[in-house]
């Protein structure tokens, strides 16, 4: 069973550019988390997505950032327009279906985005 | 709001020796999870011990242990007969309803051959 897919596994924007993420989630897996990481610090929750619906986006910038997670396909962070306070390791973690709490966050091993 | 307190932010240990890295937490909630997530150089991301509030006898895996205080909301992970392979980032995390992960800063853990 393969794990927490993510790709690429780095990425180097222009400013002004647009970053897409990917994500694919353990089979069987139907809950898809994605964080963000700045050097020397811990991770920061950005959103959370089921197949087809956003549950919770609290983590997320209300500007030039979006996140899906189609019904067929990867999981997709993406951010338009980026700037060099974006440069971060971005991290999605993807949990079976049932209660999120009692379940393990299974962790990608992240894209490190890197803006010029 | 949930926080997390990694005071440490470098430990060093001798291999074979234990170390402990401490965590406190706050939370309004009764109910939570607690976890150890070590990060080596390769970045991934790895789960270590989970602790369910609810309970009271501390986690315990093979070599790592957990001392769960959920009164003093404090919850520190112990590496007994530390391997060089233990060397990594260690963050501690909670979760509670919102399903969130709320991260520590981390502690560095350095093993000393």
């Amino acid at each position: 069973n393969a794990g927490v897919m993510q790709n690429p596994r780095h990425l180097v924007r222009r400013r002004g550019q647009e970053a897409r993420l990917r994500c694919s989630p353990m089979k069987g897996h139907s809950h898809v988390y994605w964080y963000r990481q700045l050097p020397e610090e811990g991770l920061k929750f950005m959103v959370y997505l089921q197949k087809e619906n956003i549950i919770d986006e609290s983590g997320m910038p209300k500007e030039r950032f979006s996140a899906e997670f189609p019904k067929e396909g990867p999981s997709i962070l993406r951010i338009q327009q980026v700037v060099r306070g974006d440069s971060a390791a971005y991290f999605c973690a993807s949990s079976p279906p049932g209660q999120p709490s009692y379940n393990e966050q299974f962790f990608g091993p992240g894209t490190r985005l890197t803006v010029l | 709001a949930q926080t997390v307190t990694q005071s440490q932010p470098e430990m060093s240990v001798q291999e074979a020796e234990t170390v402990t890295l401490s965590c406190t937490y706050d939370t309004s909630e009764s109910d939570y999870y607690l976890f150890w997530y070590k990060q080596p150089p390769s970045r991934q991301m790895i789960l270590v011990i989970r602790q369910e509030a609810y309970k009271q006898q501390n986690a315990t895996e093979n070599r790592f242990s957990v001392n769960f205080q959920k009164a003093a909301k404090s919850f520190s992970l112990k590496i007994s007969d530390s391997q060089l392979g233990d060397a990594a980032m260690y963050f501690c995390a909670i979760m509670d309803s919102n399903y969130q992960l709320i991260w520590g800063a981390g502690t560095k853990l350095i093993i000393k051959p």
